[in-house]
């Protein structure tokens, strides 16, 4: 039984490029949220994804947008990134749709914004 | 917005001591949750706590909720250098989703 992925696992940019991240949830679950860790720091909630629709979002600007699609994977996109945009993506899924269980975290895609 | 806080930010000890680590929020939470993230590695759920007072144990971690509903301690007894690690408290209020503490880093020397 898979956990959830992540794909990249590390990518260079240059800041006011564009990046798209991917992850694919832990087989049986329909929830994924997004988490932005900086170095030292915790993890900082982005947004939550449940039935194709974004159902939570953090406090974080609008070039941070997503997705999900109809089998439960999600994609995080970037634009116009920053320096500060360099951090340690994290992918977490979950089963419920009432946000009352235990999140499971993938490796995360790290991103480095030169 | 709700706040998590946690302290000590970091703590080395020698194997076989014992380790704490507090969390405070600055609002009621309907459960907290704990994770553990290995250096390079990703946070790993430990347990979730929901009632008010309640104490859980998973062999030499123990953890504690508050009677308030708005702090939180991991206490570990006899750390073994397997324990090394950050250790992250995330709250929950309602339906939201959890937030995370800034963590305590655990270092363990033999």
């Amino acid at each position: 039984d898979a956990g959830v992925t992540q794909s990249p696992t590390h990518l260079i940019k240059t800041r006011g490029q564009q990046v798209t991240l991917r992850c694919s949830p832990k087989s049986g679950h329909d929830t994924v949220s997004w988490y932005q860790q900086a170095l030292g720091q915790g993890p900082q909630f982005i947004f939550q994804y449940y039935e194709e629709e974004e159902r939570q979002r953090g406090n974080f600007p609008d070039r941070f947008s997503g997705h999900q699609f109809p089998n439960y994977s999600s994609e995080l996109n970037v634009n116009a990134l920053l320096l500060g945009d360099s951090a340690l993506y994290l992918c977490a899924s979950s089963l419920e749709s009432r946000n009352t269980g235990e999140l499971f975290f993938g490796e995360g895609s790290r991103l480095t914004v030169l | 917005g709700q706040q998590v806080m946690q302290i000590p930010q970091y703590q080395h000890v020698q194997e076989g001591e014992d380790f704490t680590t507090y969390c405070n929020s600055s609002t009621t939470l309907s459960n907290i949750q704990w994770y553990k993230q290995r250096p390079g590695g990703h946070p790993v759920f430990l347990i979730q706590l929901v009632k008010s007072g309640e104490v859980k144990k998973q062999k030499r971690l123990t953890f504690q909720f508050g009677e308030a509903k708005k702090n939180s301690s991991l206490h570990i007894t006899a750390t073994q250098t397997t324990d090394v690690g950050t250790y992250f408290c995330a709250g929950r209020r309602g339906y939201s989703t959890l937030t995370f503490g800034k963590g305590t880093m655990l270092l363990v020397s033999p």
